[in-house]
């Protein structure tokens, strides 16, 4: 079935570093997918998007580019503020309709000044 | 625009009694989801309806069951409590519901069983 792979964390960076996190995933045909954030005691927000292979979506400095050929959608960004400390979430949403979306584990990021 | 909104936020029950939770979705939004979240199994998907009707259905027991009103509005039931249904419940709304609509997520109700 459908489902996503995402990096383990959590993930401590200081500010101004280079950000990674892998995201792998299985489906059929075209899926999907989608980063989410999540920020204390909040719910989940869309940072980004790509619906079809190649697409890179970005948003706030966070880029990641829907990688067909090795089932991947990375997540990046060049200099991390303290504000980044949060929650990411990869997700995917199967092709051929429906709402059902599935989500990676989530990875802790906190940035240290 | 007013977002996705839960009720309650926070509740607290014990093993056996049963709960509601309510969601209303952005006013348009005719797709709502809800999910899980623990710390342990991550998000997972509990149900989708759209006009009324339950499209997609995770793998929960039976115990969890939810409803769409004509308004889009949507409440999520658990009953006969067990102390593993702590948890986060969120609920997500899209327009449509099609593969590319993004989901916009409510800010959760936070359930704890003991």
């Amino acid at each position: 079935g459908d489902s996503v792979t995402q990096m383990e964390g959590p993930v401590t960076l200081s500010e101004e570093a280079f950000l990674t996190i892998n995201c792998t995933y299985t489906a059929t045909g075209y899926p999907s997918l989608f980063w989410y954030v999540q920020y204390p005691g909040e719910g989940l927000q869309l940072l980004l998007k790509a619906t079809k292979a190649d697409d890179k979506g970005s948003n706030k400095g966070f880029e990641a580019t829907y990688r067909k050929e090795t089932t991947s959608f990375h997540l990046e960004k060049g200099s991390v503020q303290v504000s980044d400390s949060a929650v990411y979430f990869c997700a995917l949403s199967p092709s051929g309709g429906g709402n059902q979306f599935y989500f990676g584990t989530g990875t802790s990021l906190t940035v240290i000044p | 625009k007013a977002g996705v909104t839960q009720t309650p936020r926070y509740l607290i029950k014990t093993r056996g009694q049963q709960v509601t939770l309510s969601c209303s979705p952005i006013s348009g939004h005719r797709s709502v989801s809800w999910y899980q979240q623990t710390p342990g199994q991550g998000l997972q998907f509990l149900f989708e309806y759209f006009s009324e009707t339950q499209r997609n259905k995770g793998n929960f027991p039976g115990r969890f069951s939810g409803r769409q009103f004509s308004n889009s509005r949507s409440e999520m039931n658990v009953s006969t409590l067990e102390l593993g249904d702590s948890a986060l419940y969120l609920c997500a709304s899209s327009p449509t519901g099609g593969a590319n609509n993004e989901q916009f997520f409510g800010p959760g109700t936070r359930l704890t069983v003991l």
